[in-house]
């Protein structure tokens, strides 16, 4: 298993530039994460889906868009880039409900520059 | 979710176990403990969770205390590629909802040479 896969690893945008940040998971969890984390600080929640078709937001979901049209996928849109939306991005999954005491499992981050 | 309280940072020696606290007086009966670490740059990576009863596995050992308001993290011999920043993290979980964790700004482990 790859596990969470995350892509791309680096990019720049200018501000007003759109992009998708793109996770997918091979590992069959019905639960997926986006989290952002901004430097020495530490992860905030934007949105989660427990499964295809159902996403909802985190703590900090303003600027941003998903959907989860697969079990596999949850891509992370951003229409309006702006500087503040300079982060590093984590998708994660973790396995379903009836085993909800499972850890979470993180790809290895987008770091996302906007000037 | 309960709030938890960690030191900012802690150094170790190379070779020696390292104890990382956590409090969490707020914590309800049905709440875990969670441990996640992050090495620099990457993805948190999970450690170990336990409810009530002190829990090892092949990377950590967690104890949480009787009254579970607070837990202790212990690598019982740490390596250079132990820094890293450790969260403590305590949640419920409930059919009905998901499994979000909140992380906040964790302990910096350094191990030291």
């Amino acid at each position: 298993n790859a596990g969470v896969t995350q892509t791309p690893k680096f990019r720049i945008l200018k501000i007003g530039q759109s992009m998708t940040l793109q996770c997918t998971q091979d590992m069959n969890h019905n639960y997926m994460y986006w989290y952002r984390q901004d430097p020495g600080m530490g992860l905030k929640l934007i949105y989660y889906s427990v499964g295809a078709g159902i996403t909802d937001k985190g703590e900090v979901p303003n600027g941003y868009n998903v959907s989860r049209s697969t079990t596999e996928d949850f891509p992370l849109r951003l229409e309006l880039a702006a500087p503040s939306q300079t982060s590093v991005y984590f998708c994660a999954s973790s396995p379903p409900v009836s085993s909800y005491n499972s850890p979470l499992h993180f790809g290895n981050g987008t770091r996302l520059t906007v000037t | 979710d309960a709030k938890t309280t960690q030191p900012p940072s802690m150094d170790c020696a190379e070779g020696r176990a390292a104890n990382l606290p956590c409090n969490h007086s707020t914590i309800s009966g049905n709440e875990y403990v969670y441990w996640y670490r992050q090495i620099h740059s990457q993805g948190p990576q999970y450690i170990i969770h336990g409810l009530k009863n002190n829990e090892t596995n092949e990377m950590a050992s967690l104890i949480i205390t009787e009254d579970r308001k607070s837990s202790t993290l212990i690598l019982p011999h740490a390596t250079l590629r132990d820094t890293a920043v450790y969260y403590c993290i305590v949640r419920v979980s409930s059919s009905g909802s998901a499994r979000q964790l909140t992380f906040g700004s964790g302990t910096q482990l350094t191990v030291l040479p």
